[in-house]
Parts: structure tokens; sequence; C-alpha cells
């Protein structure tokens, strides 16, 4: 099965309010965590990443969380726009120098105006 | 300053017929990689080159086979299509010596229908 899933298939959010995106993660090896933003037609887009030795990374209205302890990564946007609806998907690097990801299912955002 | 490029962007096969997908970047990075992507799934890995000269297979690597050409080129070849082989393709590259993914870069992708 997945070594990466997500809690949420899709989330729905009014425009300004702050999202979540939860993703669970099994490989305690995986020392590298990234979320991927994907617009419809569009290939993945690099938002946010984190690594294992860090508990937290702030970037341009996002943050991204790691809880080693319970293996969880989760994805804040604050001050959620339009712009910010697509498909967010987390990833683990579990192949070590060669950085094989393996991505979660993704949770559709959707974002209300 | 392209990033990465792949061709084509759409396909149409009919089962048994071969096609090669080609992926190329102009960023001078080391490692390439090839993904599909299918309805409700996250990406898989198909197969990888981590440095020009060299393959090695992905978490779904059967029914594919790839060739690094060059140091920009990598090309994933369906010799017999098949149609569980319908799906999205995306094409990635990396830089080495980066201590983070963020050079991780995605072409958009490759849709490919197979009848």
């Amino acid at each position: 099965g997945e070594s990466v899933g997500l809690h949420l298939p899709t989330l729905s959010v009014q425009e300004g309010d702050n999202s979540i995106i939860n993703c669970a993660y099994s490989n305690s090896a995986s020392d590298y965590f990234i979320w991927y933003k994907q617009e419809s037609g569009k290939g993945p887009q690099f938002i946010i990443d984190i690594r294992s030795n860090m508990d937290k990374r702030q970037g341009q209205r996002v943050t991204v969380l790691l809880n080693k302890t319970v293996k969880h990564l989760s994805l804040q946007i604050a001050a959620t726009q339009p712009g910010d609806s697509a498909v967010y998907f987390c990833a683990e690097n579990s192949g070590g120098s060669n950085y094989k990801l393996t991505f979660g299912k993704g949770t559709l955002l959707t974002v209300n105006p | 300053n392209a990033g990465v490029t792949q061709t084509p962007k759409f396909q149409v096969l009919k089962t048994g017929q071969s096609m090669t997908l080609q992926c190329a970047q102009d960023m001078n990075h080391n490692s390439m990689y090839w993904y599909r992507q299918d309805p409700g799934m996250g990406l898989r890995l198909i197969y990888y080159s981590a440095s020009e000269g060299t393959t090695d297979k992905g978490e779904v690597p059967n029914g594919y086979n790839v060739s690094r050409l060059n140091k920009r080129e990598f090309s994933l070849r369906l010799e017999s299509a098949a149609p569980s082989q319908t799906s999205v393709y995306f094409c990635a590259s990396r830089i080495w010596g980066r201590h983070t993914l963020e050079g991780y870069t995605f072409g958009s992708g490759t849709r490919l229908t197979v009848v």
C-alpha cells in the first residue's frame, strides 16, 4: 500500500480563512518531506519542504509542521486565496541520495470567494 | 530557460503500439525521473537516472524502458502499449548538491491514452 497518505481527500474553505492539509507517512527513514501544489493540467509545483531534523518551517503564507513521533506532516496556508485552489500532495524522500519521491494521493482544496 | 520540457503533450495509442515520450531539461541538472499519475492517486516513480549513463528502476517499471541520451535528455519508451498504461506521465529533474528539494522540477506532463 501507499506509504504516504492523506486524511482528507477534499477540503473546502472560505477566502481569507486558514487551511490545514494533513498527511501521514510510514517510512521512519525518510529524511525529506515536500509539499507540492498541482493545478489542473499542470505538473506539480514545489511549495515548501522540511528536513527530518526540523519540526517546523515557514514560507510565504505557508507553514509545514513535522511530527516524527506520530509520523504526521501538515501544510498550513494562511489567508487562503482563490488562486490556492488546487490538489496538494505530500511526498517523502525514502530513496536517500537518489531522491526517489513517494507521493500521497492528494487533497483537493477548493477556496470559495 | 524553459525548465523541463515534455513532448508530446497528448497521445492516443492502440494496444500493442509503441512510442517514446521525450523529456529534456536545460537547467544542467544531474538526475532525471519519470513518474506516472493515475486518477485519485499520487505520482509513482517508473524509472530514474541518477546521473548521465545510469538508469534504475522505480516502483512501477514493468512495460517501460528508458534511455538517458545525454545530460539533458531522458526518454521513456513503451514497447507494446496496454490500456493499463493510460495515465499522465511526468518527467522531473534535480541538481546534485542541494540541501533542499526545491530544485526538484517537474514538466507539464504527457497525457497518454491506450485504446
